[in-house]
């Protein structure tokens, strides 16, 4: 089955840092998706992206956090200067358009950590 | 808003039992369920999705969950467990007409003991 693939595994940073985390969503999917899991806490949705632009947000996702799909694969979750609350997994997901099931194919997750 | 419990931390059974991960939850309206698995180092995993219909629904790798709509859950179960099994369990939940983002709860951890 296809993947969503994730990097880098495990990111630590410096509180203030910028990080970006990455991600290869499934080639023909069209919808993309950032969650993040702090521990033993819940799955959060953070931010939609269809079409170029971003479709959903929560109240998370503030001006700290931008995404990007730079070249057509890729997909970019950047933290502009971290918090030691941004520690946690990062989840990117996708799903084809129009698929009946709407499953969402997920990445194995990037884990933050700030220091 | 919409919101899911996943009441139980850990579910440890023995191989070969049932099982059953326990979820509730709370959307406006109708609402689809779903049930991810996540095994070590790899990503969620879509296991099974309610939306109408059949209040039981099967899924992969033997899995099935009821639908109760009275009581607001949307319990995984299993009647045989596997060693293999042994997972963390998401159950997510969208409402019908709201959001299109599902919501997810905070995982249940499932050890099957041989």
């Amino acid at each position: 089955e296809p993947e969503v693939t994730q990097t880098p595994s495990h990111q630590v940073t410096q509180m203030g840092q910028e990080v970006i985390l990455r991600c290869v969503p499934i080639s023909n999917h069209l919808y993309f998706y950032w969650y993040r899991q702090i521990l033993g806490q819940k799955v959060e949705f953070l931010v939609s992206f269809y079409n170029n632009e971003i479709s959903e947000k929560s109240e998370i996702f503030d001006d700290q956090f931008s995404v990007e799909r730079p070249d057509g694969s890729n997909f970019t979750l950047k933290i502009r200067s971290t918090k030691l609350e941004d520690s946690a997994m990062y989840f990117c997901a996708s799903k084809e358009e129009g698929h009946p099931n709407e499953k969402l194919f997920f990445g194995s997750g990037t884990q933050l950590s700030v220091l | 808003a919409q919101s899911v419990a996943q009441p139980e931390d850990q579910v440890n059974v023995a191989e070969g039992n049932p099982l059953t991960v326990k979820c509730t939850y709370s959307v406006s309206g109708n609402p689809y369920l779903f049930w991810y698995v996540q095994y070590p180092n790899r990503g969620l995993q879509f296991l099974l999705k309610y939306i109408t219909g059949d209040n039981l629904v099967k899924g992969s790798y033997g899995f099935e969950a009821e639908f109760n709509k009275s009581q607001t859950s949307f319990h995984l179960k299993k009647p045989s467990a596997l060693v293999s099994d042994s997972a963390l369990y998401f159950c997510a939940v969208r409402g019908l007409g709201g959001s299109y983002i599902p919501t997810f709860g905070r995982g249940t951890s499932l050890i099957v003991h041989p």
